[in-house]
């Protein structure tokens, strides 16, 4: 059973800047694993922000970038808005027609 | 613009069956990799099943023999049938249209605003 890790909790102040990370139970996460991120505020649906590591979906701002990070796949908010506060969650392709959802970060902006 | 609406959900009884739709506007389902994801109330998101453009179709290891995912061409509509449903399968269920990578690896946009599955006596 494949589990994707992911920080619990992060807390940041307005216009700090804040990284997340996204890592296998066993082994390290590369491009390969085409990592994807989003973001949900709650009772609202998903919203993507990263696909295939580095790239950013249309309109979302250029705080907002993704990496690989040693043997994680990482998510950097850079100059973090009150509007941030959310919860993010990675996706990570295995192959064969599965993916993956990390546990899921709640961010919190103060 | 590129819509995805899923309706269907409600509450239904410990193995009862549901079938959840997701109709899509602005582009075409067949043409497209789709999947489903769902989410426990407060909890994480949790991928649940893709359909192939040539119908193959993969579930998550929680939902196979139980679940189907399907698509209504004529309709430009998704489905995912739920059999034997348990009270852990209650969850907002979100569609969701499938992109290519350059590469084998996928993402998901757009996202529906996602229907509610109760399992409950």
């Amino acid at each position: 059973q494949t589990v994707v890790t992911q920080e619990p909790s992060f807390s940041v102040s307005p216009g700090g800047t804040v990284t997340l990370t996204c890592g296998l139970s066993s082994g390290s996460v590369s491009t390969s694993y085409y990592p994807s991120w989003y973001q949900q505020t709650p009772g609202q649906a998903p919203r993507t922000l990263i696909y295939s590591t580095n790239t950013r979906s249309s309109g979302v701002p250029d705080r907002f970038s993704g990496s690989i990070l040693g043997n994680k796949a990482a998510l950097t908010i850079a100059g973090a808005q009150a509007d941030d506060e959310s919860d993010y969650y990675c996706v990570l392709y295995m192959g064969s027609g599965i993916s993956v959802f990390g546990t899921g970060t709640k961010v919190t902006v103060l | 613009e590129v819509q995805l609406v899923e309706t269907g959900g409600g509450l239904i009884q410990p193995g009862g069956s549901l079938r959840l739709s997701c109709a899509a506007s602005g582009f075409t389902v067949s043409s497209n990799y789709m999947t489903w994801v769902r989410q426990a109330p407060g909890k994480g998101l949790e991928w649940v099943s893709v359909i192939y453009r040539g119908g193959s179709t993969y579930y998550a290891d929680s939902v196979k023999g139980r679940f189907t995912i399907s698509r209504d061409n004529s309709k430009n509509t998704l489905y995912l049938q739920m059999n034997s449903l348990r009270a852990e399968d209650t969850a907002v269920y979100y569609c969701a249209r499938v992109l290519p990578a350059v590469g084998p690896g996928w993402w998901f946009d757009p996202w529906g605003q996602g229907t509610l599955v109760t399992v409950s006596s």
